[in-house]
């Protein structure tokens, strides 16, 4: 059973325009939600993250919203550019301590920016 | 600035074989994971551990064992690797409530 879901396995936009990737979540017991970017051959790296007590967060072109009622989170990346190509990850961890720290991710989205 | 390393980045084992990935971290993060990534399956985690001398199991441990002995290592084994092992491996580590920082990954093929 998916607890963490990106339902679009890849997106296309022209350069310059915003890119929203989605990601919904079953489990009320997640608190906190990341997100990673993926190049081919490297390691997910960690983008932007936001706790449940909030509704948005912003960093430079990246913003996150969390709908806590629709246990929905997006990612706008506004402008999108040709090196924010990658593989986007979303991710979820409990609240606590102990083992509520690991993450449960989705299967990701493959954002293709268009020059 | 090493931050996670993973070693080996590549193998290739045959079927039934044993190996062991190894996970370093130079953070002194407390928390230390390992996940496979397949095609269209995302990241899966196998183990974890939330300190040294402890582990747990993760969504998908069967066929493999790991790890704490230190704290800035973690080791993962195959005991007896199957063609269902083929995969690329994570290593990750975080701090205590903080984003996990992953390795470069294994790519590991069993024939």
């Amino acid at each position: 059973d998916q607890q963490v879901k990106q339902n679009s396995p890849s997106l296309s936009v022209q350069e310059g325009r915003i890119s929203i990737l989605n990601c919904d979540y079953t489990n009320s017991m997640f608190d906190y939600f990341l997100w990673y970017k993926k190049y081919p051959a490297e390691g997910p790296t960690f983008l932007i993250s936001i706790s449940s007590i909030k509704d948005k967060n912003e960093d430079g072109r990246f913003t996150v919203f969390l709908n806590k009622s629709a246990k929905h989170l997006s990612l706008h990346i506004v402008p999108s550019q040709p090196g924010d190509s990658a593989v986007y990850f979303c991710a979820a961890r409990g609240f606590g301590g102990g083992s509520n720290y690991k993450l449960t991710f989705g299967k990701g989205t493959l954002l293709t920016v268009n020059p | 600035n090493a931050g996670v390393t993973q070693t080996p980045k590549f193998r290739v084992l045959k079927t039934g074989q044993s190996m062991t990935l190894l996970c370093a971290q130079d953070m002194n993060h407390e928390y230390m994971y390992w996940y496979r990534q397949d095609p269209g399956m995302g990241l899966r985690l196998i183990h974890y551990s939330v300190g040294e001398g402890t582990t747990a199991k993760g969504e998908v441990p069967d066929g493999y064992n790991v790890s704490r002995l230190k704290k800035q290592n973690f080791l993962l084994g195959l005991e007896s690797a199957a063609p269902s092992q083929t995969s690329v491996y994570f290593c990750a580590s975080s701090g205590l409530g903080r984003e996990l920082f992953f390795g470069e990954g294994s790519r590991l093929t069993v024939l």
